[in-house]
């Protein structure tokens, strides 16, 4: 049982390029989440997806796209990667319905953007 | 604007001492809350949470407080163990729906043998 996995680990890009951060999960969740976290920053919400099927935008969600490949994975895409997009990214999965709010992260992924 | 709030960017404490980590939040609509532990280059991992019906909830070593009319949540580990050196993020959601959690920026906890 992987939990929640990423790929790649790390990355570094230069202005202009486009990369897809990958994301699974296999605990069978329904909702999946992707957030951001600069140095001394909280985790900020990029974008979600309540179900398979639906995506929703979060608190900070230009320059980014997502796809709701299936149930298990949640990609997230960045056209043009900008410097300010240098960041860590984590995805997240969670149950979802009444009650199940405690979502699941994955290790992260360290973008660098030149 | 930033509605949830943890004010100490750090903490030492003695270990087998108790630990207390405080965070506030400014949005009334918040009633879902939970804590988190992150160490270096690792995903944060889930440590507890509460509902905004409950006042206190408890698992093991570590218990959460809410206060609503003070908008204050605290959680305290007792005793303090050396493996709990970490960052401690606080979050919260509004109820029902999928939609994410809202971070304060955390409180890194050091334990000092």
């Amino acid at each position: 049982n992987a939990g929640v996995t990423q790929t790649p680990k790390f990355q570094v890009l230069k202005t202009g390029q486009s990369m897809t951060l990958q994301c699974a999960q296999d605990m069978n969740h329904n909702s999946m989440y992707w957030y951001r976290q600069d140095p001394g920053m909280g985790l900020r919400l990029i974008y979600y997806s309540a179900s398979e099927g639906t995506t929703d935008k979060g608190e900070v969600p230009n320059g980014y796209n997502v796809s709701r490949l299936n149930k298990r994975e949640f990609s997230l895409r960045l056209e043009s990667a900008a410097p300010s997009q240098t960041s860590v990214y984590f995805c997240a999965s969670s149950l979802g319905g009444s009650g199940k709010y405690e979502q699941f992260f994955g290790p992260g992924t360290r973008l660098t953007v030149l | 604007d930033q509605q949830v709030k943890q004010n100490s960017p750090s903490l030492s404490v003695q270990e087998g001492r108790i630990s207390i980590l405080n965070c506030d939040y400014t949005n009334s609509m918040f009633d879902y809350f939970l804590w988190y532990k992150k160490y270096p280059a690792e995903g944060p991992t889930f440590l507890i949470s509460i509902s905004s019906i409950k006042d206190k909830n408890e698992d093991g070593r570590f218990t959460v407080f809410l206060n609503k009319s003070a908008k204050h949540l605290s959680l305290h580990i007792v005793p303090s163990q050396p493996g709990d050196s970490a960052v401690y993020f606080c979050a919260s959601k509004t109820g029902g729906g999928a939609d994410g959690l809202t971070f304060g920026k955390g409180t890194h906890l050091i334990i000092q043998p």
